[in-house]
């Protein structure tokens, strides 16, 4: 399966500024996901990153506020822009090749807010 | 409306079998996945279902039933490390990808 290297791993932020998590792949993959998991709940799909044009977002989510890149298929990046405590929580992204397949995990990014 | 279901938590005994339930509803199925995720970690694949039936992996064994939007993960000879949070996933074949939130298991010595 393909290794995915996330950064950062954790990160303490003040209120207001903004924080860009990196997702890099060492293959190429067709579908690359972000996802939020807040403590002791499941995953919560912030969007889906498309190569060479626009995230996908889910209800609840948007451009504003968690800005997506994916320039290339190994390669992504979320923001979570003008940080507030509710934002603290772990980031995560996966990529997969077809919906047949399973996602595959990154280490994650424990982001906390103060 | 799409929901996925299994128990908050459970606890079981070292060496002893224990099955975690898991029931959906989805527009739209095109497998069930089931991971595994410690604390503080990712989440780390362990099956995927996608017909009906018993799918077996060494200590872990999973079960689908499509007409009755039903799965389960069985774990035998429980160990130590396998207490950890176990989720449920469903796929579409539109990359809609849902999961449950998840059943914890603490296994006891």
């Amino acid at each position: 399966s393909a290794v995915i290297s996330q950064k950062p791993s954790r990160d303490i932020c003040q209120r207001g500024t903004s924080l860009t998590i990196q997702c890099q792949v060492d293959s190429q993959v067709t579908m690359m996901f972000w996802y939020r998991q807040q403590p002791g709940q499941s995953l919560t799909l912030i969007a889906t990153a498309n190569q060479g044009s626009e995230a996908t977002y889910e209800s609840g989510f948007v451009i504003d506020k968690f800005p997506i890149s994916r320039p290339n298929l190994t390669f992504s990046t979320l923001t979570v822009s003008n940080m507030s405590p509710e934002d603290s929580s772990i980031y995560l992204c996966s990529v997969t090749d077809n919906s047949n397949q399973p996602q595959h995990f990154g280490d994650g990014t424990r982001l906390s807010i103060l | 409306g799409q929901n996925i279901d299994q128990p908050t938590e459970m606890t079981a005994t070292e060496g002893a079998i224990v099955q975690i339930n898991c029931t959906y509803q989805t527009s739209g199925f095109n497998g069930l996945f089931w991971y595994q995720q410690h604390a503080g970690e990712a989440p780390t694949f362990l099956s995927y279902n996608v017909l009906d039936g018993l799918e077996e992996k060494g200590r872990f064994s999973s079960f689908l039933s499509r007409s009755k939007g039903y799965s389960y993960l069985l774990l035998k000879e429980l160990q130590m490390k396998d207490s950890a949070s176990y989720l449920c996933g469903t796929t579409s074949g539109t990359y809609k990808y849902i999961f449950g939130t998840g059943t914890r298991l603490k296994v006891l010595a």
